[in-house]
């Protein structure tokens, strides 16, 4: 199994619509991020949390809103999808000060039409 | 975040020694180098950090001058699997007492291996 497990794989939403994008982690690490990836741009942070109790907005929050359930998952919602909304979100996990690398999931490719 | 700048791409052939430079002119004291590689449709992967001189895993070298205004990720004999987008980051670790946590990832370098 993945340390980092995004699901869905793909989804196809339409405009309007509510719609999450769930991370699961089995790494044990308190540091869970969110990151957007459009074609040209790079990787973007949206959100990202040190523990379940703490919620910290990136750069590109707007439009974005997330979710700490417990400290192996971290889910990202998009209240109300626009197409511009559409591109990869990965999701990502930390260890504890000392090490800055990430762990990244296999990424979600959402599409809202 | 210490702005980062690297070639948007560049080409080799197999076996040949890989060498991709990062300029980070403004990194400041507490800063960290850190290097991830991108398959397509895949999450980075984290390849090397370092903070000054040379660092080396079973991976790649990462190699920062004195005054640590770039830095230079070696790949020794590349294969078409190395083929990928390369990120060079620069940022605070938290420890250091840095501030907004999460790395700011570029465009990075396309690296294409050529048979």
């Amino acid at each position: 199994d993945a340390d980092v497990t995004q699901t869905p794989r793909n989804r196809i939403t339409k405009t309007g619509k509510r719609i999450m994008l769930e991370c699961s982690q089995t790494k044990g690490h308190d540091r869970m991020y969110w990151y957007r990836q459009d074609p040209g741009l790079g990787l973007r942070l949206i959100y990202y949390s040190f523990d379940v109790k703490d919620i910290n907005k990136g750069e590109i929050s707007d439009g974005y809103s997330v979710s700490r359930q417990a400290q192996a998952k971290f889910s990202l919602s998009l209240e109300s999808a626009i197409p511009n909304q559409t591109a990869l979100y990965f999701c990502a996990t930390s260890d504890l000060p000392g090490f800055y690398g990430y762990t990244f999931g296999s990424g979600t490719r959402l599409t809202v039409v | 975040l210490a702005k980062t700048t690297q070639p948007i791409s560049m080409d080799s052939y197999e076996g040949q020694e890989v060498n991709i430079t990062c300029s980070h002119n403004n990194i400041a004291t507490n800063d960290y180098i850190t290097w991830y590689q991108q398959f397509p449709s895949q999450g980075p992967r984290f390849i090397i950090q370092g903070y000054k001189t040379k660092v080396t895993n079973e991976v790649a070298s990462l190699f920062i001058p004195a005054d640590r205004k770039s830095s230079t990720l070696s790949l020794p004999r590349v294969s078409l699997s190395d083929t990928a987008v390369y990120y060079c980051l620069v940022g605070d670790p938290p420890y250091s007492g840095g501030g907004a946590d999460g790395l700011t990832f570029g465009k990075g370098t396309h690296l294409i291996i050529q048979p």
